[in-house]
């Protein structure tokens, strides 16, 4: 059954650096997300993509994040100066219509 | 934009028994309403959705009823299993423009006791 896969697994990063999260969403999937959540609270959307580019964005998605869709099978978020308040599990989605998201294992992010 | 409040935050049951989750959203333009199950460790799987041209959904041991009306949404789990021991979200959506952004609730901790 095709899946979500999202690399790291874990990243470790010193706060003000950069960090690229990467996910492979799955492959005749048009609609691509990326969603937050910090230890212990909910699930918050960060912003989705279509079409190759940006669909909606949270007040979250700040001028430190930006996504890309590098070369048609990868979703990337990019966190350009990390933050302690960064640190949470990041979690893409993608889904063929506006219909049933489908989410990967999530990357947890732990910024020093 | 969309709120989602979800009670109980947790909720133990003992094995066989029922478990209901309820859920309330703010914004009458929503039209998805999933729910999602997270493992420890794991990302969350959808278990179940429905449309809000529908009022109840059923799918063996799970079943999700929705009040437009009212907006709230509920999630129903028969003869509880101790591997039903999860983290629920609900979540809502309201299909505007671009893709689907989901709004989720804060959880719901089960405890199936064996």
């Amino acid at each position: 059954e095709p899946e979500v896969t999202q690399t790291p697994s874990h990243q470790v990063t010193q706060m003000g650096q950069e960090v690229i999260l990467r996910c492979v969403p799955i492959s005749n999937h048009l609609y691509f997300y990326w969603y937050r959540q910090i230890l212990g609270q909910k699930v918050e959307f960060l912003v989705s993509f279509y079409n190759n580019e940006i669909s909606e964005k949270s007040e979250i998605f700040d001028d430190q994040f930006s996504v890309e869709r590098p070369d048609g099978s990868n979703f990337t978020l990019k966190i350009r100066s990390t933050k302690l308040e960064d640190s949470a599990m990041y979690f893409c989605a993608s889904s063929e219509d506006r219909g049933e998201q489908f989410f990967g294992p999530g990357t947890r992010l732990t910024v020093l | 934009g969309e709120n989602v409040e979800q009670h109980p935050s947790t909720l133990s049951v003992q094995e066989g028994d029922s478990a209901v989750i309820k859920c309330t959203y703010s914004d009458s333009a929503s039209n998805y309403f999933p729910w999602y199950k997270q493992e420890l460790g794991k990302g969350p799987q959808l278990i179940i959705d429905i449309r809000s041209n529908v009022g109840e959904k059923k799918d063996q041991r799970i079943a999700v009823t929705l009040n437009k009306t009212a907006k709230h949404f509920s999630l129903h789990i028969t003869e509880t299993q101790p591997e039903d021991s999860a983290v629920y979200f609900c979540a809502a959506s309201g299909g505007g423009a671009g893709a689907n952004n989901l709004f989720f609730g804060t959880g719901t901790r089960l405890t199936v006791i064996p």
